[in-house]
């Protein structure tokens, strides 16, 4: 079975600085990997995915994911985060194409951004 | 974008009430809806996932008579929560896909159900 783990419930760190969140998942075959964020009173957005090929995906807003299959981690990344990016973040992993697969999810990780 | 709209966000009840949330694709024919539910501090837990006209598959240890789910339409999904105990207090979310998405789901913005 799937399973994905988010190590750190809560990461506060202050405008401008860099940000790591952490995402580890178990399974026996070949997965794709997925970070969604939520903001407050918003539904859950997909910011990056892996599914094949490179294995740095990286978003549209700065954040960017690298797929390790041998240490089974997609760790989420940002060399400068800003006071919008204050939200909670999802990591999933899904087995199976097109949309038949189920989103396993992490526990989630509050990222608190100050100034 | 996609948008997936769910209603309410909010809502009260009272134990032995049943509740219905509802669940809409707006601008796109969503064949698969899934619905999770998550609790405080935890990760979104699936509880079923459902296919337009046919009967939803429920995960191991969700409660099918309690859950009911409805997906009778391409742009609308329905779970109802039946005789609702204050246990069944949670966070539920749907989200919902399509064959034009690939690899993509759109979530709704979840609902808030406090059992009394």
């Amino acid at each position: 079975a799937q399973s994905v783990t988010q190590l750190d419930s809560q990461v506060p760190v202050f405008e401008e600085a860099p940000v790591e969140l952490r995402c580890n998942y178990s399974s026996s075959v070949s997965v794709y990997l997925f970070w969604y964020v939520q903001y407050p009173n918003q539904g859950l957005q997909l910011l990056l995915k892996y599914l094949s090929g490179s294995t740095l995906v990286k978003s549209i807003n700065g954040f960017e994911a690298e797929f390790n299959k041998s240490q089974t981690s997609f760790h989420l990344r940002k060399p400068s985060v800003h006071i919008s990016d204050t939200a909670e973040y999802f990591c999933a992993v899904r087995t199976g194409s097109g949309n038949t697969g189920k989103l396993i999810f992490g526990q989630g990780t509050t990222l608190q951004v100050k100034p | 974008g996609a948008v997936v709209s769910q209603h309410p966000s909010r809502v009260i009840c009272k134990s032995g009430t049943s509740v219905k949330i509802e669940c809409r694709s707006l601008d796109f024919q969503a064949t698969t809806m899934f619905w999770y539910r998550q609790f405080p501090k935890q990760s979104l837990m699936l509880m079923a996932t459902s296919n337009e006209g046919s009967k939803a598959t429920y995960e191991q240890g969700v409660e099918k008579d309690k859950f009911l789910i409805n997906h009778a339409s391409l742009t609308l999904s329905t779970l109802t929560v039946t005789s609702a105990h204050p246990e069944d207090s949670s966070f539920y979310i749907c989200s919902a896909s399509s064959p034009g998405f690939t690899e993509k789901l759109f979530f709704g913005s979840g609902t808030q159900l406090s059992v009394l």
